[in-house]
Protein backbone atom coordinates (compact mmCIF):
# COMPACT_ATOMS: atom_id res chain seq x y z
CA UNK A 1 0.00 0.00 0.00
CA UNK A 2 1.71 3.82 -1.00
CA UNK A 3 1.04 5.63 2.04
CA UNK A 4 1.39 8.85 3.06
CA UNK A 5 1.99 9.73 6.51
CA UNK A 6 1.92 12.92 8.73
CA UNK A 7 1.47 14.18 12.56
CA UNK A 8 -1.69 14.57 13.52
CA UNK A 9 -1.06 17.07 15.61
CA UNK A 10 -2.19 19.67 17.14
CA UNK A 11 1.05 22.02 16.17
CA UNK A 12 0.42 24.64 18.90
CA UNK A 13 3.01 27.70 17.24
CA UNK A 14 2.73 31.14 18.46
CA UNK A 15 1.63 33.96 16.35
CA UNK A 16 4.08 35.23 14.03
CA UNK A 17 6.38 32.44 14.25
CA UNK A 18 7.39 29.81 11.55
CA UNK A 19 5.16 26.47 11.40
CA UNK A 20 6.86 23.42 9.82
CA UNK A 21 4.45 20.72 8.74
CA UNK A 22 6.37 17.44 7.40
CA UNK A 23 5.00 14.41 5.52
CA UNK A 24 6.58 11.60 4.43
CA UNK A 25 5.62 9.21 1.46
CA UNK A 26 6.53 5.83 0.65
CA UNK A 27 6.19 5.58 -3.29
CA UNK A 28 9.66 6.35 -4.67
CA UNK A 29 8.16 6.60 -8.12
CA UNK A 30 6.11 9.92 -6.88
CA UNK A 31 6.72 13.28 -9.15
CA UNK A 32 4.15 15.61 -7.95
CA UNK A 33 3.17 16.66 -4.70
CA UNK A 34 0.43 19.04 -3.36
CA UNK A 35 -0.40 20.73 0.46
CA UNK A 36 -4.47 21.67 0.85
CA UNK A 37 -5.56 23.39 3.90
CA UNK A 38 -9.19 22.71 5.24
CA UNK A 39 -10.54 24.94 7.81
CA UNK A 40 -12.65 23.35 10.36
CA UNK A 41 -16.26 22.26 8.14
CA UNK A 42 -15.15 23.24 4.71
CA UNK A 43 -13.87 21.68 2.01
CA UNK A 44 -9.68 21.06 1.39
CA UNK A 45 -7.99 23.78 -0.69
CA UNK A 46 -4.91 23.88 -2.60
CA UNK A 47 -2.23 26.05 -1.10
CA UNK A 48 0.81 24.71 -2.35
CA UNK A 49 2.18 22.27 -5.32
CA UNK A 50 5.57 21.18 -5.54
CA UNK A 51 6.88 18.97 -8.78
CA UNK A 52 11.04 19.38 -7.90
CA UNK A 53 13.99 19.22 -5.41
CA UNK A 54 14.36 22.21 -3.26
CA UNK A 55 12.11 25.16 -2.07
CA UNK A 56 9.00 26.84 -3.78
CA UNK A 57 8.08 29.81 -2.11
CA UNK A 58 4.14 31.72 -2.84
CA UNK A 59 4.34 34.25 -0.47
CA UNK A 60 4.24 33.60 3.71
CA UNK A 61 4.51 29.82 2.31
CA UNK A 62 7.33 27.78 1.87
CA UNK A 63 7.45 23.87 -0.07
CA UNK A 64 10.76 21.92 0.57
CA UNK A 65 11.00 18.20 -1.61
CA UNK A 66 13.58 15.99 -0.67
CA UNK A 67 12.55 13.00 -3.56
CA UNK A 68 16.14 11.06 -2.38
CA UNK A 69 14.34 11.22 1.25
CA UNK A 70 10.67 10.96 0.29
CA UNK A 71 10.23 14.08 2.35
CA UNK A 72 7.83 17.17 1.79
CA UNK A 73 7.23 19.97 4.30
CA UNK A 74 5.56 23.34 4.30
CA UNK A 75 7.07 25.97 5.75
CA UNK A 76 4.25 28.94 6.82
CA UNK A 77 6.28 32.28 7.96
CA UNK A 78 4.65 35.05 10.08
CA UNK A 79 2.08 32.83 11.19
CA UNK A 80 -1.36 34.45 11.38
CA UNK A 81 -4.49 32.94 13.43
CA UNK A 82 -6.37 32.74 10.23
CA UNK A 83 -3.31 29.91 9.33
CA UNK A 84 -4.96 27.60 11.95
CA UNK A 85 -6.66 24.77 10.12
CA UNK A 86 -5.56 21.26 9.21
CA UNK A 87 -2.81 21.26 6.23
CA UNK A 88 -3.03 17.91 4.03
CA UNK A 89 -0.35 16.38 2.49
CA UNK A 90 -0.82 15.13 -1.18
CA UNK A 91 1.32 12.48 -3.74
CA UNK A 92 0.18 11.56 -6.71
CA UNK A 93 2.04 8.04 -7.00
CA UNK A 94 3.01 6.35 -10.03
CA UNK A 95 -0.40 4.79 -10.76
CA UNK A 96 -0.94 8.50 -11.34
CA UNK A 97 -3.87 8.17 -8.14
CA UNK A 98 -3.49 10.80 -5.73
CA UNK A 99 -2.98 9.81 -2.04
CA UNK A 100 -4.24 12.35 1.04
CA UNK A 101 -2.24 11.95 4.23
CA UNK A 102 -4.58 11.88 7.38
CA UNK A 103 -3.40 16.29 8.16
CA UNK A 104 -2.10 17.79 10.94
CA UNK A 105 -3.53 20.54 12.68
CA UNK A 106 -1.95 23.45 13.17
CA UNK A 107 -3.12 26.03 16.01
CA UNK A 108 -1.62 29.78 15.70
CA UNK A 109 -1.67 31.01 19.15
CA UNK A 110 -2.34 34.81 19.29
CA UNK B 1 -18.74 30.93 -11.98
CA UNK B 2 -19.94 28.17 -8.96
CA UNK B 3 -17.36 25.82 -9.00
CA UNK B 4 -18.46 22.60 -7.58
CA UNK B 5 -21.51 22.24 -6.29
CA UNK B 6 -23.10 19.06 -4.00
CA UNK B 7 -26.74 18.35 -3.29
CA UNK B 8 -27.69 17.38 -0.43
CA UNK B 9 -25.89 19.26 2.32
CA UNK B 10 -27.02 17.06 4.82
CA UNK B 11 -29.00 13.80 5.02
CA UNK B 12 -29.95 11.11 7.46
CA UNK B 13 -30.35 7.45 5.76
CA UNK B 14 -31.59 4.10 7.56
CA UNK B 15 -29.70 1.08 7.17
CA UNK B 16 -30.68 -0.55 3.67
CA UNK B 17 -31.92 2.56 2.28
CA UNK B 18 -30.76 4.80 -0.91
CA UNK B 19 -29.59 7.76 -2.14
CA UNK B 20 -28.11 9.37 -4.90
CA UNK B 21 -24.97 12.33 -4.21
CA UNK B 22 -25.34 14.87 -7.18
CA UNK B 23 -21.77 16.62 -8.10
CA UNK B 24 -21.93 19.52 -10.54
CA UNK B 25 -19.41 21.74 -12.68
CA UNK B 26 -18.55 24.17 -14.58
CA UNK B 27 -15.45 24.93 -14.89
CA UNK B 28 -15.35 22.56 -17.97
CA UNK B 29 -12.85 19.65 -16.41
CA UNK B 30 -12.63 16.68 -17.64
CA UNK B 31 -11.90 14.59 -14.56
CA UNK B 32 -14.35 14.32 -11.45
CA UNK B 33 -13.83 12.69 -8.42
CA UNK B 34 -15.64 11.37 -4.46
CA UNK B 35 -14.49 11.40 -1.57
CA UNK B 36 -15.21 10.50 1.81
CA UNK B 37 -13.41 11.86 5.01
CA UNK B 38 -13.65 9.79 7.76
CA UNK B 39 -11.99 11.21 11.49
CA UNK B 40 -8.36 10.04 11.66
CA UNK B 41 -8.73 8.53 8.32
CA UNK B 42 -8.10 11.44 6.13
CA UNK B 43 -9.90 12.04 2.57
CA UNK B 44 -10.29 8.40 0.78
CA UNK B 45 -11.31 8.52 -2.96
CA UNK B 46 -14.02 6.07 -3.43
CA UNK B 47 -14.58 6.25 -7.03
CA UNK B 48 -12.46 8.38 -9.95
CA UNK B 49 -13.64 9.39 -13.77
CA UNK B 50 -10.65 10.80 -15.24
CA UNK B 51 -13.18 11.44 -18.65
CA UNK B 52 -16.64 12.05 -19.70
CA UNK B 53 -17.75 8.12 -20.26
CA UNK B 54 -15.15 6.99 -18.24
CA UNK B 55 -14.94 5.30 -14.48
CA UNK B 56 -12.82 3.52 -12.07
CA UNK B 57 -12.09 1.99 -8.31
CA UNK B 58 -10.61 4.08 -6.20
CA UNK B 59 -9.60 3.09 -2.55
CA UNK B 60 -12.56 2.11 -1.12
CA UNK B 61 -15.56 1.46 -4.05
CA UNK B 62 -17.41 -1.53 -2.12
CA UNK B 63 -21.30 -0.55 -1.12
CA UNK B 64 -20.84 2.46 -3.95
CA UNK B 65 -22.02 2.73 -7.69
CA UNK B 66 -21.42 6.05 -9.58
CA UNK B 67 -22.28 7.30 -13.46
CA UNK B 68 -20.54 10.21 -15.12
CA UNK B 69 -24.13 11.32 -16.77
CA UNK B 70 -22.12 14.16 -18.75
CA UNK B 71 -19.14 16.21 -18.54
CA UNK B 72 -20.45 18.23 -15.81
CA UNK B 73 -22.17 15.70 -13.48
CA UNK B 74 -20.46 12.60 -11.27
CA UNK B 75 -23.10 10.88 -9.20
CA UNK B 76 -22.13 8.68 -6.26
CA UNK B 77 -25.01 6.11 -5.33
CA UNK B 78 -25.49 4.32 -1.68
CA UNK B 79 -27.53 1.24 -3.07
CA UNK B 80 -28.51 -0.15 0.57
CA UNK B 81 -26.60 1.95 3.45
CA UNK B 82 -25.14 0.95 6.06
CA UNK B 83 -23.69 2.59 9.61
CA UNK B 84 -19.96 2.30 8.36
CA UNK B 85 -20.85 5.17 5.55
CA UNK B 86 -21.47 7.75 7.81
CA UNK B 87 -18.85 10.20 6.79
CA UNK B 88 -18.57 13.64 5.02
CA UNK B 89 -18.53 13.37 1.11
CA UNK B 90 -16.80 15.54 -1.14
CA UNK B 91 -17.04 15.43 -4.90
CA UNK B 92 -14.02 17.26 -6.97
CA UNK B 93 -12.82 18.26 -10.15
CA UNK B 94 -9.77 18.94 -12.17
CA UNK B 95 -8.73 19.92 -15.57
CA UNK B 96 -7.18 16.61 -16.38
CA UNK B 97 -6.29 13.40 -13.71
CA UNK B 98 -2.53 13.28 -12.58
CA UNK B 99 -1.07 16.48 -11.44
CA UNK B 100 -3.75 18.85 -11.97
CA UNK B 101 -5.28 20.95 -9.11
CA UNK B 102 -8.24 19.37 -7.66
CA UNK B 103 -11.13 21.69 -6.79
CA UNK B 104 -13.27 20.34 -4.17
CA UNK B 105 -17.27 21.29 -3.36
CA UNK B 106 -18.73 22.06 0.12
CA UNK B 107 -19.50 18.22 0.61
CA UNK B 108 -22.49 16.45 1.79
CA UNK B 109 -22.76 14.96 5.59
CA UNK B 110 -24.33 11.96 5.73
CA UNK B 111 -25.35 9.81 8.76
CA UNK B 112 -26.33 6.44 8.72
CA UNK B 113 -28.90 5.31 11.52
Amino acid sequence: QKEVEQNSGPLSVPEGAIASLNCTYSDRGSQSFFWYRQYSGKSPELIMSIYSNGDKEDGRFTAQLNKASQYVSLLIRDSQPSDSATYLCAVLNRDDKIIFGKGTRLHILP
Amino acid sequence: NAGVTQTPKFQVLKTGQSMTLQCAQDMNHNSMYWYRQDPGMGLRLIYYSASEGTTDKGEVPNGYNVSRLNKREFSLRLESAAPSQTSVYFCASSEASGPDTQYFGPGTRLTVL
